[in-house]
């Protein structure tokens, strides 16, 4: 069965560079959901999308933002990066908003250095 | 507020001993609940979910976890662990449109 993709899997950034992460949401699957996992840390909600609206916010930074395209995919842009942005950006994908199972991607490791 | 409280950072085990992992949650709502297990450099996999009906809920590899209401829990069981369960374990609660995971729970096993 097809998964969530994200893209790339690895990126190594220099501070106040800018970053774009990718994410391919499984088909068919409507709402997309970005989290932040720093180094030991548990997974921090950031943003999600709703038929490419976006439907809730949570820790994001006003440095980052993201938006759902017409396919559905998502883009997370990060700019003015800092060390403290290094972590695993963790896309996951639902079908519709309310109580339905997220299926979570690979993630991207994004390395600030 | 909306918050999950897991009460164990680390566990360490040895193979075949039981395992269970404490997971509390506040939210008012409509409960979803999940435990997810990463393991070292993977991302997160769902090892299992409450929606509604039977308290007690099965999952992959063996894991189980109970729903409890009254006490707002929903601890993960496992009768016998094996070295290869050597993972994190992220208790969730489904809010509407997002996920909030409790601080994790690292599970060492001893050969």
């Amino acid at each position: 069965a097809a998964g969530v993709i994200q893209s790339p899997r690895h990126l190594i950034k220099e501070k106040r560079e800018t970053a774009t992460l990718k994410c391919y949401p499984i088909p068919r699957h409507d709402t997309v959901y970005w989290y932040q996992q720093g180094p030991g840390q548990d997974p921090q909600f950031l943003i999600s999308f709703y038929e490419k609206m976006q439907s809730d916010k949570g820790s994001i930074p006003d440095r980052f933002s993201a938006q759902q395209f017409s396919d559905y995919h998502s883009e997370l842009n990060m700019s003015s990066l800092e060390l403290g942005d290094s972590a695993l950006y963790f896309c996951a994908s639902s079908l519709e908003l309310s109580y339905n199972e997220q299926f979570f991607g690979p993630g991207t490791r994004l390395t600030v250095l | 507020a909306q918050s999950v409280s897991q009460h164990n950072h680390h566990v360490i085990l040895s193979e075949a001993a039981s395992l269970e992992l404490g997971c509390n949650y506040s939210y008012g709502g409509t409960v979803n609940l999940f435990w997810y297990v990463q393991y070292p450099g993977q991302h997160l996999q769902l090892l299992l979910k409450y929606f509604s009906g039977d308290p007690l809920v099965k999952g992959i590899k063996g894991f189980e976890a109970e729903f409890i209401k009254s006490k707002f829990s929903f601890n993960l069981r496992k009768p016998s662990v094996q070295w290869s369960d050597t993972a994190e374990y992220f208790c969730a609660v489904k809010v509407p449109r997002k996920l909030i995971f409790g601080q994790g729970t690292e599970l060492s096993v001893k050969p």
